[in-house]
């Protein structure tokens, strides 16, 4: 059964800092893995989608990786804002098409 | 391009009761899910619809049940309501299966179900 662990689950970081937040699953045979910013009480922004062929995606100051052998994905942010505050979770695919999430990373940047 | 929808926003049940939380899909898009969200926690799946039909199903029991339409709109229902079933419901869309960002889904803002 695929399980996804997200650490650290909760970051705080003043404004400006790079960070960096880890996604582990227990299944290499997943067909891709998307990255989510969730706002409190709000519904999920796809932030990037690393198909199983990739290793990496870039999206303006978000860089994220997939290592499938090692079960292991980062989500690079560079140049944090407050804006940039919010949950940020990693999910990869099932054998249904379906998503299998971790609990997420609530993120913290301070002015 | 109109994104993902979810009606109502936020509602309040009483035990025992039915609900039925609907979602119309992003243009282009012909799957559909269904994700429940606990508090705390990451979402988890409930089923899929592909062309009317459903196609994929998680660990939920048989009082949820969901529908598609013709045109890629779908519902969600829940029967009997019990306290568990407090939650975010997420709907997502995904785009066709072609191209580098094949399978990506696309979430709306979901519905919040309170049973009390």
């Amino acid at each position: 059964k695929q399980e996804v662990t997200q650490i650290p689950a909760a970051l705080s970081v003043p404004e400006g800092e790079n960070l960096v937040l880890n996604c582990s699953f227990t299944d290499s045979a997943i067909y891709n893995l998307q990255w989510f910013r969730q706002d409190p009480g709000k519904g999920l922004t796809s932030l990037l989608l690393i198909q199983s062929s990739q290793r990496e995606q870039t999206s303006g100051r978000l860089n994220a990786s997939l290592d499938k052998s090692s079960g292991r994905s980062t989500l690079y942010i560079a140049a944090s804002q407050p804006g940039d505050s919010a949950t940020y979770l990693c999910a990869v695919s099932g054998s249904q098409g379906n998503l299998i999430f971790g609990k997420g990373t609530k993120l913290s940047v301070k002015p | 391009e109109t994104g993902v929808t979810q009606s109502p926003t936020h509602l309040i049940k009483t035990r025992g009761q039915q609900v039925t939380l609907r979602c119309s899909s992003q243009s282009g898009h012909n799957t559909v899910s269904w994700y429940q969200q606990a508090l705390g926690q990451g979402p988890q799946f409930i089923f899929q619809y592909y062309r009317e039909e459903e196609n994929g199903r998680g660990n939920f029991p048989p009082r949820f049940s969901g529908l598609q339409f013709p045109n890629y709109s779908s519902e969600l229902n829940v029967n009997a309501l019990e306290l568990d079933d407090s939650a975010l419901y997420l709907c997502a869309s995904s785009t066709p299966a072609s191209g580098i960002r094949a399978g990506e889904l696309f979430f709306g803002e979901g519905s919040r179900l309170t049973v009390l």
